[in-house]
């Protein structure tokens, strides 16, 4: 079967740098995906790794350590418009679908 | 990217009846994907719908509760049968992008509430 761990929830104040962690467990594994959903809306694509590193995509960041079965999600200079929700996902091996994480809920102060 | 759109928006329906929710692209799309969602929780993969064969199911939910219907590329609709309280949720349409299942674009959703 397939498992994500992630923190519920996650507190912060503007201009502040915050990391969602993320870890995995699949039988197979293809890449980790993460998803950014505000109160009321539709989930919207972050970022994705494949490969162990850092994918960099203006302030957010994603990282992906295969070896240790983890990754985050790196967020800089933070905006209240960054409270949200942010979910991980991952891709298991042999299969075209995402399975989705319980999701971290952001909150930024002033 | 995609755009999809999601009929109806909302819908409160009483137990014991049936509702077709549907999902339109812009473009065509080999893969899409239908989800529910509780507020304020994560987001379940009921199915995804094949264009041309049955959908695929995942565990824990079955065809005659919510059957599937794929006609074309850019279209598909999802019914909530013989609905109970338990069902009402957020039911989202997903569709993946031409190159990666990795990236997927969702719909504004279907809040349904059965009373």
């Amino acid at each position: 079967g397939q498992s994500l761990e992630q923190p519920s929830e996650v507190t912060a104040v503007e201009g502040a740098i915050v990391q969602i962690n993320c870890t995995y467990q699949t039988s197979g594994f293809y890449g980790l995906s993460w998803y950014q959903q505000h109160d009321g809306g539709a989930p919207t694509f972050l970022s994705y790794n494949a490969l162990d590193g850092l994918e960099e995509t203006g302030r957010f960041s994603s990282f992906l350590s295969r070896s240790d079965s983890y990754g985050y999600l790196l967020l800089q200079e933070l905006q209240m418009k960054d409270s949200a929700s942010y979910f991980c996902a991952v891709r298991p091996g042999g299969y075209n679908k995402l399975i989705f994480g319980a999701g971290t809920r952001l909150a930024v102060h002033p | 990217s995609a755009v999809i759109s999601q009929k109806p928006s909302r819908d409160i329906c009483q137990r014991g009846t049936s509702l077709t929710i549907q999902c339109q692209v812009d473009s065509q799309v080999t893969m899409m994907f239908w989800y529910r969602q509780q507020p304020g929780q994560s987001l379940t993969l009921i199915a995804t719908a094949n264009q041309g064969s049955e959908a695929t199911y995942e565990s824990g939910f079955v065809i005659d509760k919510f059957p599937i219907s794929r006609p074309n590329l850019t279209f598909s609709t999802l019914t909530v049968s013989n609905m109970s309280p338990e069902d009402s949720s957020i039911y989202l349409c997903s569709v993946a992008s031409q190159t990666s299942t990795y990236e997927q674009y969702f719909g504004p959703g279907t809040r349904l509430t059965v009373t």
